[in-house]
């Protein structure tokens, strides 16, 4: 399995309050995403990110933000949670842009 | 932009019979094509790929998957499931872009 961990893994917190998920990999793959799954949805990609300090907006990127300070690091915060931000957020990363991306457990979102 | 329609958001199966998800993408010059297997609780793990090639593509977990382009599609198949195929199929499609993923088709193997 590809090296991959999100923390945290279960999050519950209040509408307006701010949220940072970390994804860690250990395979040193240029491109890393930020996807979240809803009923009905699908993966939808909100940012990603092509090396370190290089990132862009994906489908569903209002509201999020993101930063990679390190090539095995990609933060993904919410600066004011809304309850339309409850969702499973996955992370991911490949090494070319086109071909497969490996997946991270994923990181369980409940705003209230 | 690609977009990914998987024709059935349930399938319900018995055990050892032969199961086929449907896909379809909007059509495009060069795709590449990808079948994603979800356990409860877990991320998306690659069942198989259609790079370049041949057209039928064999996957993990006894599934096989075959690339049409002119009719843009991508089904996955499998001869015989057994309950343990029970889980959420994504496909996924990439050109140039961002990967797309379709809505998801549930599968349950029953007994």
């Amino acid at each position: 399995d590809a090296g991959i961990t999100q923390s945290p893994r279960h999050k519950v917190t209040e509408t307006g309050t701010p949220v940072t998920l970390r994804c860690h990999q250990t395979e040193n793959h240029r491109y890393m995403y930020w996807y979240r799954q809803d009923p009905g949805h699908g993966l939808r990609l909100i940012h990603y990110s092509y090396g370190v300090k290089d990132t862009d907006k994906g489908e569903v990127s209002d509201g999020y933000s993101v930063s990679r300070s390190k090539t095995e690091d990609f933060l993904l915060t919410l600066e004011s949670a809304t309850s339309s931000q409850t969702s499973v957020y996955f992370c991911a990363i490949s090494e070319y842009r086109v071909y497969e991306q490996f997946f991270g457990p994923g990181t369980r979102l409940t705003v209230l | 932009a690609q977009s990914v329609t998987q024709l059935d958001s349930q399938v319900p199966v018995f055990e050892e019979a032969p199961v086929e998800l449907r896909c379809n993408y909007s059509s495009s010059v060069s795709v590449y094509l990808f079948w994603y297997v979800q356990y409860p609780n877990q991320g998306l793990q690659l069942l198989l790929k259609y790079l370049s090639g041949s057209t039928l593509v064999k996957g993990i977990n006894g599934f096989e998957a075959e690339f049409n382009k002119s009719q843009t599609s991508f089904h996955l198949r499998k001869p015989s499931v057994h309950i343990s195929d029970t889980a959420e199929y994504f496909c996924a499609v990439s050109d140039d872009g961002d990967m797309r993923f379709g809505a998801g088709t549930r599968l349950t193997v029953k007994p």
